[in-house]
């Protein structure tokens, strides 16, 4: 298994540019979910998905949106790239039981210039 | 959305000391609590879920209790080494179906050798 895995691990936008940061997992996990990690915030809860079709907001919503066409991908979209956005972003899985534990990406960086 | 609360934000410890910091939420609609840990340029990585008030839980060195009751969960690290060194997350989920994961803003570890 693969686990989770994201792409690109590396994107530098400029402001107002649109990009869609990829994220899959070959494990069956119904949960899925984006986080961003920002200094002093910890990780952030952005979007989130109970399974395919479902799709609700978390902590810091604004400026991305998310489907779930798929059990398997959960990608995430920025429609018009700001500075404030600048982050890492890690994807996140999990079974559907509130006692199973999450598995990360490796993250992808984002500079927006 | 459960608040959780992390004391300290941050700690340093000499090699060998044993260490122990706080993750507080609401004991009401209290479900299950997450601890991951997450060292620098890695992905977070569970330690323990734990549901029982009471439940007392060990990897190593590394041990958990939970008072669902009074709301607060204690991380203890026993003998302290540098590889202990990372950021230590806690999460409450609030109910048995949620995909919702919102994580505490972390206690940064940091051992002296």
């Amino acid at each position: 298994n693969a686990g989770v895995t994201q792409t690109p691990k590396f994107q530098v936008l400029k402001t107002g540019q649109s990009m869609t940061l990829q994220c899959a997992q070959d494990m069956n996990h119904e949960y899925m979910s984006w986080y961003r990690q920002d200094p002093g915030m910890g990780l952030r809860l952005i979007h989130y998905s109970v399974g395919a079709g479902i799709t609700d907001q978390g902590e810091v919503p604004n400026g991305y949106n998310v489907s779930r066409s798929t059990t398997e991908d959960f990608p995430l979209r920025l429609l018009s790239a700001a500075p404030s956005q600048t982050s890492v972003y890690f994807c996140a899985s999990s079974y559907r039981l509130a006692t199973s534990e999450q598995f990360f990406g490796p993250g992808t960086r984002l500079t927006v210039l | 959305i459960l608040n959780v609360e992390q004391s300290p934000q941050s700690l340093h410890v000499q090699e060998g000391d044993s260490t122990n910091f706080t993750c507080s939420f609401p004991s009401s609609n209290f479900y299950a609590l997450h601890w991951y840990r997450w060292e620098t340029a890695k992905s977070p990585e569970a330690l323990f879920v734990m549901t029982l008030n009471g439940d007392e839980k060990k990897k190593g060195r590394i041990s958990a209790t939970l008072n669902t009751k009074e709301g607060y969960s204690y991380l203890y690290i026993k003998g302290s080494q540098p590889e202990d060194s990372a950021t230590y997350l806690c999460a409450p989920r609030g109910s048995s179906n949620t995909g919702k994961l919102i994580f505490g803003q972390g206690t940064t570890l940091q051992v002296k050798p």
